[in-house]
């Protein structure tokens, strides 16, 4: 595709439930990061990876949280136990140069919804 | 304290208007500036990046790097109703680790 593909585009899961999302980049685009954005809260900053390694994920915001990159394309952001305050939209991006003034692209996002 | 701080706004003009949208930061070793542009149910666009201090023009937008207030600036000129979005800054810092910071972001609009 032309963009970053995210899947899905909303999930809604019951509290105590574990949840997979999942980015699609942009076709040769070796940086890859994942951000969540709250209501008044902005961009907060999760994870990136550079091909398959996480040289950075001190966003994580608990031991429930991880993500994976494999063959230097997909990734998957996992949530376990999922609670009501990991309700949020989840934003990917990916970025053919890693920092600096590389531009992201970001895809729609995923509404996740914990009831 | 948020290492990017941003008003976040609503704030509402008439069409014509100069638009000024700021950010401050706390960190000094940031040299990367951004703007982003969100609209409502997408993924940010950027809009114009600047390295270190100084200003830079796009057309109707001008971004401003003030290093010595920690203070960063988007002017957008005769704003127009599709300029009606959220507007993000971001900063990033040039060794160490590759990741952005974003503001809150300021939500505009323009009205016609």
């Amino acid at each position: 595709g032309a963009g970053v593909s995210q899947s899905p585009s909303n999930k809604v899961t019951e509290k105590g439930k574990d949840v997979e999302l999942r980015c699609d980049p942009i076709s040769g685009h070796t940086a890859l990061y994942w951000y969540r954005q709250s209501l008044g809260q902005g961009l907060e900053f999760l994870i990136y990876f550079q091909g398959n390694s996480a040289p950075d994920k001190s966003g994580l915001p608990s031991d429930r949280f991880s993500a994976e990159r494999t063959g230097g394309s997909v990734s998957t952001l996992t949530i376990q136990r999922t609670q009501q305050e990991d309700s949020a939209v989840y934003l990917c991006a990916s970025s053919l140069q890693l920092g600096g003034a590389g531009e992201l692209f970001f895809g729609s996002g995923t509404q996740l919804s914990v009831l | 304290q948020k290492e990017v701080e941003q008003d976040p706004g609503p704030l509402s003009v008439p069409e014509g208007a100069i638009v000024s949208l700021n950010c401050t930061y706390s960190n000094s070793a940031f040299q990367y500036f951004m703007w982003y542009r969100q609209y409502s149910r997408k993924g940010p666009e950027l809009l114009m990046y600047t390295y270190s201090s100084g200003n830079k023009e796009d057309g109707r937008f001008t971004a401003q790097v003030d290093k010595s207030s920690k203070y960063i600036s988007l002017f957008i000129r005769d704003s127009q109703p599709s300029d009606s979005a959220t507007y993000l800054c971001a900063m990033s810092v040039t060794s160490g680790t590759y990741k952005y910071i974003f503001g809150t972001g300021t939500r505009l609009k323009v009205l016609a």
